[in-house]
């Protein structure tokens, strides 16, 4: 099945500065790569998702990049600020109906996420 | 438009008790699922389903039955809780299999 890693399993950042977060995946197949925040007891909600016939996409100060060669993606935050703090996780996915493994959605191990003020 | 609810929010079991944990979405989403999480693990998923009446074993399933009888209801069942099972449970939903998911706010479980 699917494996994901991801790297670093902690980060720690001043205000300002740029956070990059990376992981790699093992089944080609896959199509799907969302990134999910989670905040300390709560719930993990998604901030950004890319698939796989596009190699970037941006919302603000977030970016997520693609590389299907590589089998690797990476988060980009942008002039972080103390409310990034939290726990990022990245997932991939295989989007093609009829396979075995349609749907299954594999997660990352987590990085912790700490913006210095 | 309540989202995805879960109950209990925290549940202490002893070893070899069974239990149902409850998911419940209003949002006529296709997709639902149940992950555990565990410290340094990240999300595991246990069991999903496509649609009403079909479901299917995630990474994780031993221990646990799902089943799906309507789109709103996807009811996770421990069979015989063993303290390998303490976790926190988040249950999930999506439109289809590759749109965003929306988490329940989690079960906390225990087992002694």
């Amino acid at each position: 099945g699917e494996n994901v890693e991801q790297h670093p399993s902690t980060l720690s950042v001043q205000e300002g500065d740029s956070a990059v977060i990376k992981c790699t995946y093992s089944d080609s197949a896959s199509n799907y790569f969302p990134w999910y925040k989670q905040e300390l007891g709560k719930r993990p909600q998604l901030i950004i998702d890319i698939r796989s016939n596009v190699g970037e996409k941006k919302d603000q100060r977030i970016a997520v990049t693609l590389n299907k060669t590589a089998k690797h993606f990476s988060l980009h935050i942008t002039e972080t600020q103390p409310e990034d703090s939290a726990v990022y996780f990245c997932a991939a996915s295989i989007g093609n109906a009829g396979g075995t493994s349609y749907g299954k959605l594999t997660f990352g191990q987590g990085t912790i996420l700490t913006v210095h003020p | 438009n309540a989202g995805v609810t879960q109950t209990p929010k925290f549940q202490v079991l002893k070893t070899g008790q069974s239990m149902t944990l409850q998911c419940a979405q209003d949002m006529n989403h296709e997709y639902m699922s149940w992950y555990r999480q565990d410290p340094g693990m990240g999300l595991r998923l246990i069991h999903y389903s496509v649609g009403a009446g079909i479901t299917d074993q995630g990474e994780v399933p031993n221990g646990y039955n799902v089943s799906r009888s309507t789109t709103e209801d996807f009811p996770l069942r421990l069979l015989s809780a063993a303290p390998s099972q303490t976790s926190v449970y988040f249950c999930a939903s999506s439109y289809r299999p590759v749109h965003t998911q929306y988490f329940g706010p989690g079960t906390r479980l225990t087992v002694l």
